[in-house]
């Protein structure tokens, strides 16, 4: 157990619908990051906060958007969705995004849209 | 920039052998490298990690890596494999340009034969 918890596990929706994924980071933990795994792509980094304030985006699409709250958690959301945004989204945690940290990741939220 | 090249997507080991997974890096500066392993859906689980100094660097379930500089390689080895390695095996190195973000590799799936 790495200590970083993402909810819904599984999530199942439309094409065009929103979806809020949430990551709890390890306590003690200032910098969460975001990665997407798919099949076409593999692991891509998304975006990485830093104690509530936005520090690098990535590969992130203008119809997704995250933010870390005071208490530290994130949310990712994504909007409009499509088929090809079927993928593992994973949250991982690191205590200051330092040089050299170990990031802990989560266990993923699988998300499928029909 | 930083990358990572994995040879190998798929590689069969016999139960005993050696397992060598390889991973070949380009940074302009010191990198930061890691391997993480990833069970089937479950999150990415840290096995060792290269900051500064030895350059062997022993990690968790008797696997171990090499820093070599003069090739610019980071190849994970276990004397001896063992059923429960059967996985999914990404190195990464961490991006130097502020935010540390992880850039890994395309992974490497191995295959333990009874």
């Amino acid at each position: 157990d790495s200590g970083v918890t993402q909810t819904p596990k599984h999530l199942i929706t439309a094409t065009g619908q929103r979806v809020t994924l949430r990551c709890s980071p390890r306590s003690g933990d200032l910098s969460v990051y975001w990665y997407q795994q798919s099949l076409d792509q593999g692991l891509q980094f998304l975006i990485q906060y830093y104690n509530g304030e936005e520090r690098a985006k990535g590969n992130i699409l203008e119809r997704f958007s995250a933010q870390q709250f005071p208490d530290l958690h994130s949310e990712l959301n994504l909007s409009s969705l499509e088929l090809g945004d079927s993928a593992l989204y994973f949250c991982a945690s690191s205590a200051e995004g330092g040089p050299g940290e170990t990031q802990y990741f989560g266990p993923g939220t699988r998300l499928l849209v029909l | 920039a930083q990358s990572v090249t994995q040879l190998g997507s798929h590689v069969s080991v016999s139960e005993g052998a050696l397992v060598l997974l390889r991973c070949n890096y380009s940074s302009s500066v010191p990198p930061y490298l890691f391997w993480y392993v990833q069970y089937p859906n479950q999150g990415l689980q840290l096995l060792l990690k290269y900051t500064t100094g030895a350059t062997l660097v022993k990690g968790i379930n008797g696997f171990e890596a090499e820093f070599k500089k003069s090739e610019t390689s980071f190849h994970l080895t276990k004397p001896s494999a063992h059923m429960s390695d059967a996985a999914e095996y990404f190195c990464a190195v961490s991006d130097q340009t502020g935010t540390y973000k992880y850039i890994f590799g395309t992974g490497t799936r191995l295959k333990v034969l009874a």
